[in-house]
């Protein structure tokens, strides 16, 4: 039971370019989310998904579209990357009330 | 819109004393408060989660209160040990799809 995993660990990109960060859970959740963390800001929400094929926008959504094809997997995708987009991107899956995280990707983006 | 504040930002201690951790909440109207711990470059791990109608929880050396008509929870943390050291956030959910809003954390440090 490996919980809640995160690919890849660490990226660097350069402005412009794309990427699609994947988070997989092995607990049946319906309920994932992703999170930026950023110094003297704690977590905000991006976008979550309350189950298979769904999505919804968060609190800082711009500039991030997200996918939930199959219940496991929920990616997030970045179409033409900025550097203030630079941090540390967690996903967390959840069976309500408790949510679990993932161990985290650092991004910077130059 | 929730503002969750956590003070202080940063807490230095000796090992074994006994500390409390603040968390306050804007809008009273919640359903739950979480707390976590998170380990430097890691992730985020689940150590309490308080229900609104609930008062308290305790998890071995760990005890969480929530007064959720003052819009403020405590997690108290008894025979400190070096190993506690982390920075510990509070979450709260006040809205549908279980989504919650961070604190920006304590940032606590046990010294021998």
């Amino acid at each position: 039971n490996a919980g809640v995993t995160q690919t890849p660990k660490f990226r660097v990109l350069k402005t412009g370019q794309s990427m699609t960060l994947l988070c997989a859970q092995d607990m049946n959740h319906e309920y994932m989310y992703w999170y930026r963390q950023d110094p003297g800001m704690g977590l905000r929400l991006i976008h979550y998904s309350v189950g298979e094929g769904t999505t919804a926008k968060g609190e800082v959504p711009d500039g991030y579209n997200v996918s939930r094809l199959k219940k496991q997997n929920f990616l997030l995708g970045l179409e033409s990357a900025a550097p203030s987009q630079t941090s540390v991107y967690f996903c967390a899956s959840s069976y309500p009330p408790e949510q679990f995280f993932g161990p985290g990707t650092r991004l910077t983006v130059l | 819109k929730q503002e969750v504040t956590q003070i202080p930002a940063a807490l230095s201690v000796p090992e074994g004393e006994n500390l409390v951790l603040n968390c306050s909440f804007t809008d009273s109207a919640i359903y739950n408060l979480q707390w976590f711990r998170q380990d430097p470059g890691k992730g985020l791990t689940s150590l309490l989660l308080i229900q609104s109608s609930q008062r308290e929880q305790t998890s071995g050396r760990l005890n969480a209160s929530l007064d959720k008509s003052s819009g403020r929870s405590t997690l108290y943390i008894a025979a400190s040990q070096p190993g506690d050291s982390a920075t510990y956030l509070c979450a709260v959910r006040a809205g549908g799809g279980n989504k919650l809003t961070f604190g920006t954390g304590t940032q606590l440090k046990v010294e021998l």
